[in-house]
């Protein structure tokens, strides 16, 4: 079955600086890739997605990059604010007998200092 | 996101008894599923359900049951099965479909915390 990797598990940055975190993922079939911010005690919030007919899908600070012949996507936070500090998730699709369900990586901490 | 609730938010179960947890949505979304979450071990699927009076297992689903009876509410049922229950339970759902155009997003409820005494 699908499977997702996601690195580093723990990111600290200083304030302003930019943050990447990346997932690998391996089942080909896969095409569409979301982003969660999970902030403690709180549910997971959709902060961008991307689908495997775009290479790279920008929002304000934040950008999602993604190749498929390698299998990997990355989440890219420029100018980094104490507020971007939370857990994030990467997630990829699996589709099959008409249903569809996400697999998530494990989660970044990032924590942005002041 | 609004849109989904579950409840309670906190729920303590004594060991050997079933507890049932709630997730209701009025977006009229078609999907529906259950995560739980533990600490560095993201999200894993428990059961979803892509329509009324159908689901599928996910992942993790030994010691839980589900039923999807109406297209607003996925109640999941934690029974004594379930060798280590304390977790944090969040529900999500997703539209799948909207004018032959297919949409993943799925958007989460607040969560219930199970603790079990």
């Amino acid at each position: 079955g699908e499977n997702v990797e996601q690195h580093p598990s723990t990111l600290s940055v200083q304030e302003g600086d930019s943050a990447v975190i990346k997932c690998t993922y391996s089942d080909s079939a896969s095409n569409y890739f979301p982003w969660y911010k999970q902030e403690l005690g709180k549910r997971p919030q959709l902060i961008i997605d991307i689908r495997s007919n775009v290479g790279e899908k920008k929002d304000q600070r934040i950008a999602v990059t993604l190749n498929k012949t390698a299998k990997h996507f990355s989440l890219h936070i420029t100018e980094t604010q104490p507020e971007d500090s939370a857990v994030y998730f990467c997630a990829a699709s699996i589709t099959g007998g008409g249903s569809e369900k996400l697999v998530f990586g494990k989660g970044t901490k990032l924590t942005v200092n002041p | 996101d609004g849109g989904i609730t579950q409840s309670p938010k906190y729920l303590f179960r004594k060991e050997g008894q079933n507890v049932t947890l709630s997730c209701e949505q009025n977006l009229n979304h078609d999907a529906m599923y259950w995560y739980r979450q533990d600490p560095g071990q993201g999200l894993r699927l428990i059961y979803y359900s892509q329509i009324v009076n159908d689901f599928q297992k996910g992942d993790i689903a030994e010691g839980y049951s589900v039923s999807r009876e109406k297209k607003e509410s996925f109640p999941l049922t934690v029974t004594s099965a379930q060798k280590n229950p304390t977790a944090f339970y969040l529900c999500a759902s997703s539209r799948v479909m909207l004018a032959g155009v297919r949409h993943n997003e799925q958007f989460f409820g607040p969560g219930t915390r199970l603790t079990v005494l």
